[in-house]
């Protein structure tokens, strides 16, 4: 069964730490791998990784993924209380049209 | 009105009762989704309308039934449900044969079975 797996699910940190969230799948026919922000109700769309060891970057936010190891990490630097949010990563799979496996999420707490 | 719209808001029932959450995509969009997203759990696809028909269903009880009239809206009719059924409901469009990260999400209907 395919399955996407975040730690840790919840993390309180203070403002301008730097944080690693973790992602890991176990999925049959890989296509790519996905972050989003969910700030209260609707999650939105930070990156997608599709080949191994290219760093997707955004601001304070970057992003790699290992598929030989099958994992991906957003990073957040030097954070802000504008960053809590769940973060969510997913998984598309070939065979499943576009369609995407979800992890359940980590809840990052900035505290100023 | 820009974006995908979800009604409502906020939506508290009993066992008994028969309820539909709406949501409307304004963004020229042709395949719409449902989401479940409960506390700690992954958000779970209950079900797909690609050009108005039904593209997958996602083992979700018949409790939940789908409506989908026309590209822009998507209804989801709910009757008989049970208190493991409270949870925030999202709904999703996307173009159609596009990558999935292509998804614009809804505010959701919080929903709450007592």
């Amino acid at each position: 069964e395919d399955k996407v797996v975040q730690s840790p699910l919840s993390l309180v940190v203070h403002e301008g730490d730097t944080v690693t969230l973790n992602c890991s799948y176990e999925v049959t026919n890989f296509r790519s791998l996905l972050w989003y922000k969910q700030e209260k109700k609707a999650p939105t769309f930070l990156f997608m990784l599709t080949s191994s060891g290219i760093e997707k970057k955004s601001g304070r936010l970057s992003s790699i993924l290992d598929k030989k190891e099958l994992f991906s990490i957003l990073n957040i630097t030097a954070t802000q209380t504008g960053d809590s949010a769940v973060y969510l990563c997913a998984v598309e799979v070939k065979q499943r049209n576009y369609q995407l496996i979800w992890g359940a999420g980590t809840k990052l707490i900035i505290k100023p | 009105e820009t974006g995908v719209t979800q009604t409502p808001r906020h939506l508290v029932m009993g066992m008994t009762n028969k309820k539909s959450l709406k949501c409307e995509q304004h963004l020229g969009h042709n395949a719409m989704y449902w989401y479940k997203q409960s506390a700690k759990k992954p958000l779970e696809l209950m079900f797909v309308y690609n050009f108005k028909e039904q593209t997958e269903n996602n083992s979700v009880p018949s409790r939940f039934s789908p409506e989908c009239p026309n590209s822009s809206h998507l209804f989801l009719h709910l009757h008989t449900l049970q208190p493991e059924d409270s949870a925030l409901y999202l709904c999703a469009s996307s173009q159609a044969g596009t990558v999935a990260y292509e998804q614009y999400f809804g505010p959701g209907t919080r929903l709450t079975v007592t």
